[in-house]
């Protein structure tokens, strides 16, 4: 399965600024997601990052907030727009090689965001 | 909606003895059934999928879970605890009819006292 890194694996910020999280795979991948992991929670789909065009954001999530990128078929951007303590979380990137149906999602080690 | 239901926030088990993680499900389709587990400061691993075929699948460290249609549950099983088992697992699912989004229960701390 492939191997993801993310970077920061955590970091504490400001409110009111904003952080990207970069995520980079080992091996080219159909699709690639992030996923949100707040304090004693489950885990929330963000958006679909989209290969050369806009992100498939999840009800509840906006481009303004959590723009993404994704330049091509290993590498992948979210950034948590001017943030505040709510955004404190734990932000996960996951792909999947093939489209997703029974595939399985392969995760990587998160980005732990604090926002004081 | 595809919905993951994890009735218990967390299970204490001695080791030794078996444990049952539960999990329910809710799709319109058919499910594909996923079990996955995150150890402190760490990702999820994936353990093991239903996807068609036999009820009872076998994953890694030794789990298995049993798919349950009439009843739509998914629970996590595993004949003998080990201490190294503690840990926070997530029941999800995706609806093969419904798109790309793997749907997570709201997950479930395992407890395994020696």
């Amino acid at each position: 399965s492939a191997v993801i890194s993310q970077k920061p694996s955590r970091d504490i910020c400001q409110r009111g600024t904003s952080l990207t999280i970069q995520c980079q795979v080992d091996s080219q991948v159909t699709m690639m997601f992030w996923y949100r992991q707040q304090p004693g929670q489950s885990l929330t789909l963000i958006a679909t990052a989209n290969q050369g065009s806009e992100a498939t954001y999840e009800s509840g999530f906006v481009i303004d907030k959590f723009p993404i990128s994704r330049p091509n078929l290993t590498f992948s951007t979210l950034t948590v727009s001017n943030m505040s303590p709510e955004d404190s979380s734990i932000y996960l990137c996951s792909v999947t090689q093939g489209l997703p149906g029974a595939n399985v999602l392969t995760f990587g080690a998160g980005s732990r965001l604090t926002v004081l | 909606a595809q919905s993951v239901a994890q009735p218990e926030d967390q299970v204490n088990v001695a080791e030794g003895n078996p444990l049952t993680v539960k999990c329910t499900y809710s799709v319109s389709g058919n499910p594909y059934l996923f079990w996955y587990v995150q150890y402190p400061n760490r990702g999820l691993q994936f353990l093991l999928k239903y996807i068609t075929g036999d009820n009872l699948v076998k994953g890694s460290y030794g789990f298995e879970a049993e798919f349950n249609k009439s009843q739509t549950s998914f629970h996590l099983k595993k004949p003998s605890a080990l201490v190294s088992d503690s840990a926070l697992y997530f029941c999800a699912v995706r609806d093969n009819q419904a798109g790309t989004a793997l749907i997570f229960g709201k997950g479930t701390t395992l407890s395994v006292s020696s």
